[in-house]
């Protein structure tokens, strides 16, 4: 089993809508979780991270936590196509405290 | 303030041959790791380097190899290239804040990419 495991998509959203994005992890001891967005040939950018069950909202992003179902996801309101890019969901190694463990990613294309 | 760089940003090289790929964290910071990004995939760890040592390890076989400056700059190092190794790679600088299982905030630099041919 996967440690990380997201859907590869693409996920296709229309302008303005709102793109969900989904992750689910394995170890049920990991108590922080990342979201990189990554452009075409571009390194990942974090854009958010959350470490609490609930919603952790920083302007058009919502992260949301799960702990109990081991699931974390990424809500973007108001969908731009400047949001198309693969979205890596990543939370940290067993053994370490630094090591980061990245899904596969998800690939969102917004539509106009 | 600069972000982390990383040198050069495109490589060719040919099958056994070896590469350094350079890197220098974001200012502040002291911890240096180093991710390979195959096309399609997540970044996968290859390891991290903290006070000039190699702190953690991935998957990686020997061939992988590396190194931390006093001003905590690092070097990857891969020995007899094979076509497999052609990826992005990717170097991540954080502050060391002793967290437990927390994790440092990393910040990517632009990456490297490599084609073995």
């Amino acid at each position: 089993q996967k440690e990380v495991e997201q859907n590869s998509g693409p996920l296709s959203v229309p302008e303005g809508a709102i793109a969900s994005l989904n992750c689910t992890y394995s170890d049920r001891g990991s108590q922080s979780f990342f979201w990189y967005r990554q452009y075409s040939g571009k390194s990942p950018e974090l854009i958010m991270f959350i470490y609490s069950n609930g919603d952790k909202e920083d302007g058009r992003f919502t992260a949301q936590l799960n702990k109990a179902s081991q699931y974390v996801s990424l809500l973007i309101r108001d969908s731009q196509p400047s949001d198309s890019a693969t979205y890596l969901c990543a939370v940290p190694g067993y053994s370490s405290a630094s090591k980061i463990i990245f899904g596969s990613g998800t690939r969102l294309s917004i539509r106009p | 303030d600069a972000g982390v760089t990383q040198s050069p940003t495109h490589l060719i090289k040919t099958r056994g041959q070896q590469v350094t790929l350079r890197c220098s964290p974001k200012s502040g910071h002291d911890t240096v790791s180093w991710y390979q990004q195959a096309l399609g995939q997540g970044p996968q760890f290859i390891f991290q380097y903290y006070e000039e040592e190699e702190r953690q390890r991935g998957n990686f076989p020997d061939r992988f190899s590396g190194h931390q400056f006093p001003n905590y700059s690092s070097e990857l190092n891969v020995n007899a290239l094979l076509l497999g190794d052609s990826a992005l790679y990717l170097c991540a600088s954080s502050f060391k804040a002793g967290g437990h299982r927390g994790t440092d905030t990393q910040y990517f630099g632009p990456g490297t990419r490599l084609t073995v041919l």
